[in-house]
């Protein structure tokens, strides 16, 4: 059954701290991982995304691992800030060969709230 | 550029009442989507397009009808208002062949079905 889960479903950081979030997958045949943020009351906005053949991948602070070989992703945030307070959802795409249009599977998300 | 709008961004019905969701975008994508989110679970694909014209069921299609009748539009309805149907829901689009899973999700519409 194709699945991501997501962990953990919240965490409370301290502004300046790291953390990593995790993304654990079973989606076949794998496409691409894609990892989103949703503030409060928006729509996600894409952060990172990795094919098969990449293992990590920066936007600023936030840095995508992926591991393909276990099927596992994570989203390590450096620095954290109170505007990194949000909602971070994992989304893998399976596509078969041949096809333009791939199937998304979301996570449930993390919840990540920065205090000051 | 706007990307993609929503209208309304909230709304209130009585069980049974009928209510049209619209989508807009303004990215001449071919692709549009809705979908809903309910606390504690991954969104959900209602209802898909893959250009003007089309529709397609995606995960909970039950209760909801769509139409696509222009490209930059993608309209949800719900004929009959359920409780259930109490959720937010989320309009996106995709349309670049290269990174076809690449949507832009609007801000959301919030229902609540009383």
């Amino acid at each position: 059954k194709n699945q991501v889960e997501q962990s953990p479903q919240s965490l409370i950081i301290l502004e300046g701290k790291n953390c990593t979030l995790q993304c654990n997958y079973t989606v076949s045949p794998f496409s691409n991982l894609r990892w989103y943020k949703q503030d409060t009351g928006r729509g996600p906005v894409s952060l990172t995304i990795m094919t098969f053949s990449e293992n990590t991948k920066s936007n600023g602070r936030y840095t995508a691992t992926l591991d393909a070989d276990t099927k596992q992703s994570s989203l390590h945030i450096t620095a954290s800030q109170l505007s990194d307070s949000a909602s971070y959802i994992c989304v893998v795409s399976a596509k078969d060969r041949g096809s333009t249009l791939g199937r998304l599977y979301f996570g449930r998300g993390t919840q990540l709230t920065v205090w000051p | 550029n706007a990307g993609v709008t929503q209208t309304p961004k909230f709304r209130v019905l009585k069980t049974g009442q009928s209510m049209t969701l619209l989508c807009a975008q303004d990215m001449n994508h071919e692709y549009m989507y809705w979908y809903r989110q309910d606390p504690g679970m991954g969104l959900r694909l209602i209802h898909y397009s893959v250009g003007e014209g089309t529709t397609a069921k995606g995960e909970v299609p039950d209760g909801y009808n769509v139409s696509r009748l222009k490209k930059q539009n993608f309209l949800l309805g719900l004929e009959s208002a359920a409780p259930s149907q109490t959720s937010v829901y989320f309009c996106a689009s995709s349309g670049d062949r290269g990174r076809l899973d690449e949507q832009f999700f609007g801000p959301g519409t919030r229902l609540t079905v009383l």
